[in-house]
Order: structure tokens, then C-alpha cells, then sequence
């Protein structure tokens, strides 16, 4: 099993529709969570990062955690075409030093006009 | 804040060389910098973890003799490719962590992509 499983997609959404990306990890002590985007050829941007159970808003995208289901998601509202990149999920576990993540296989999502 | 930059964008060279890249953190100082290894359509999959002043921890199937870290400052690490060859072409990218505030997020540099010949 992996240690932080996405779904490849790809995800493709209409410009103006709620993108919803989903995100499970395996190890029950992990401590924070974080959304990275990555455009074709670029490195990972920061979207969000998100550690305690609920929501949390910046802007059009939402993150949500739920530990008791292992669950993290991203939701982008509005979206639009320049929106369109991978998704890559991340995951510090508990007790792992220098704040070490494991990468989750990405979700790519496509915005199309 | 939170920029990391990595020199060079892009390198090309043959068999053999080594090469060397370098991740500088322009605006914080960094606890400890990351290097990820990305071949297309794959995700990032972390090659060692370096903190300043200490030797670089290497993520199990990685040659520490083959991927020379050196982390000298609190904002400088490099790594040299040893002895190149085609199979190591990749997207190289390091990140790194805050000292002192926000110690828990990774900001990544911009990455270098190698291409061995």
C-alpha cells in the first residue's frame, strides 16, 4: 500500500466548476498535510497547507482534513484554465525528522474553456 | 519570502563528467535542505536530506557516492552528480525549510534538469 495514494486523473472540469482533489495516507500519526502545485516542466508551488481536522479557506481553493478517515482534499472553486497543472498531495509523518514529506503520485487537472 | 533558487535551470553533459548543482535559500536561513529526483510523469521521490554542518541522510537505493551533498551553510547546499550517465537525466530539485518560522514547510527551488549524453 502506498503511503499517500491520489488519483492520477486525469481530473478535467469545466472553467467555471468546483475542482475537487482527493488525497488518503496510510500512516495515522501524521502531523501536516500540504497541496502543491506543479505545472508541466516547473518545480512544486505551495498552494496550502492545513494540520489540524476541518476546513481551511485561501482565497478559491479549500483544503480539508479529516484524520480519523486518513482523508485530505483540495477543492478549487471558479476554476479556471491556468488552473490546469498536477496536484501533488504531501504528508509529514509523526515523529519523522527535519520535516521529511512523502509525495503522493499527483493528480493532473485540466480547465477547459 | 520563502525563495529558493538552484543553478544551473539546465545542463547538458556527456557521459562520464560530473556536474554540480547548486540550492540557495536568498531570504531565510534553512534548517535543512531536500533533494528530489522527478523522471516524467513520475512524482517526486526525495534523494537525501542535509542539514547544515552535518552529513546528508540518503533515502534508501540512493548511492551516497554517486550523489555528492554538501551543505557548508545555512544557505547553501550542492550536489554533485558523480560520473555521470544517461540514466541519471532527470529534473533535480531541491527545497528547503525555514529556520525559525514556519519550520514545517517545504519552499522548493525552481529545479535543474539534467541531461547526460
Amino acid at each position: 500500500q502506498k503511503e499517500v495514494e491520489q488519483n492520477s486523473g486525469p481530473l478535467s472540469v469545466p472553467e467555471g466548476a468546483i475542482a475537487s482533489l482527493n488525497c488518503t495516507y496510510s500512516d495515522r500519526g501524521s502531523q501536516s498535510f500540504f497541496w502543491y502545485r506543479q505545472y508541466s516542466g516547473k518545480s512544486p508551488e505551495l498552494i496550502m497547507s492545513i494540520y489540524s481536522n476541518g476546513d481551511k479557506e485561501d482565497g478559491r481553493f479549500t483544503a480539508q482534513l479529516n484524520k480519523a478517515s486518513q482523508y485530505v482534499s483540495l477543492l478549487i472553486r471558479d476554476s479556471q484554465p491556468s488552473d490546469s497543472a498536477t496536484y501533488l498531495c504531501a504528508v509529514r509523518a509523526g515523529g519523522t525528522s527535519y520535516g521529511k514529506l512523502t509525495f503522493g503520485q499527483g493528480t493532473i487537472l485540466t480547465v477547459h474553456p | 519570502g520563502a525563495v529558493v533558487s538552484q543553478h544551473p535551470s539546465r545542463v547538458i553533459c556527456k557521459s562520464g563528467t560530473s556536474v554540480k548543482i547548486e540550492c540557495r535559500s536568498l531570504d531565510f536561513q534553512a534548517t535543512t535542505m531536500f533533494w528530489y529526483r522527478q523522471f516524467p510523469k513520475q512524482s517526486l521521490m526525495l534523494m537525501a536530506t542535509s542539514n547544515e554542518g552535518s552529513k546528508a541522510t540518503y533515502e534508501q537505493g540512493v548511492e551516497k557516492d554517486k550523489f555528492l551533498i554538501n551543505h557548508a551553510s545555512l544557505t547553501l547546499s550542492t550536489l554533485t552528480v558523480t560520473s555521470a550517465h544517461p540514466e541519471d537525466s532527470s529534473f533535480y530539485i531541491c527545497s528547503a525549510t525555514s529556520r525559525g518560522w514556519d519550520t514545517d514547510t517545504q519552499y522548493f527551488g525552481p529545479g535543474t534538469r539534467l541531461t547526460v549524453l
